[in-house]
């Protein structure tokens, strides 16, 4: 059974530019979360794809949107980018809403320069 | 709004030693409280979760009981190894409403185990 993936591993972009980051689910399951790490502190919440649809958002500006496919993949996209926004973005899986066990991938370490 | 408090890093002990990581909530009604840890260059893995008052979790050594009249799920483990070296993050899921389950975490506790 495949765990969760993310692309790319590594990035560095220039503030003002715009970032698309990719998740692949883990097998069966039809839930997508995306997180925000910074450093040195705990994931923030930045939303959630249940069966392609958003069904709840942190505390993120518009222009951070994402898209689940049918395949219950997910992109993370990121627009007009700050420099705070230097983060580890971090996937999360799951077979369900609710209080199913949420399955991380290793994050995407995103540097704004 | 729900939030997690969990004792400043790093913890530094010696192999063996006995483990205790001190985690408090807030939240509305009866959260789901969990234990994450996370492995330098890695992802969070699940250490161990509790679902209502008084239940203990439990993995690998590690356990934590959900005190809903202190409202904190402490993480203990009686003897340390140097692999158990990671970040230990604390986490808590709002009672369940049938909406997006959202993970919200403490800022974490490094632990350094030494031989």
């Amino acid at each position: 059974e495949t765990g969760v993936t993310q692309s790319p591993t590594h990035l560095i972009k220039t503030r003002g530019q715009q970032v698309t980051l990719r998740c692949s689910s883990q097998s069966g399951h039809n839930t997508v979360s995306w997180y925000q790490q910074a450093l040195g502190q705990g994931p923030q919440f930045i939303f959630q794809y249940y069966r392609e649809e958003e069904n709840g958002r942190g505390n993120f500006p518009p222009r951070f949107s994402g898209l689940q496919f049918p395949n219950y993949s997910s992109e993370l996209n990121v627009n007009a980018l700050e420099l705070d926004d230097s983060a580890l973005y971090l996937c999360a899986s799951s077979s369900g809403q609710g209080l199913y066990e949420q399955y991380f991938g290793p994050g995407t370490r995103l540097t704004v320069t | 709004g729900d939030s997690v408090t969990q004792m400043e890093g790093p913890v530094t002990l010696s192999e063996e030693a006995f483990l205790t990581i001190n985690c408090t909530y807030t939240a509305t009604g009866y959260p789901s409280l969990f234990w994450y840890v996370q492995y330098p260059g890695e992802g969070l893995q699940l250490l161990l979760k509790a679902t209502k008052a008084d239940d203990k979790g439990s993995n690998k050594g590690f356990e934590a009981t959900y005190r809903k009249e202190t409202t904190s799920f402490h993480l203990e483990k009686g003897s340390v190894q140097v692999s158990d070296s990671a970040v230990y993050f604390c986490a808590l899921i709002p009672t369940y409403t049938g909406t997006a389950s959202k993970l919200t975490f403490g800022t974490g506790t490094r632990l350094q185990v030494t031989l």
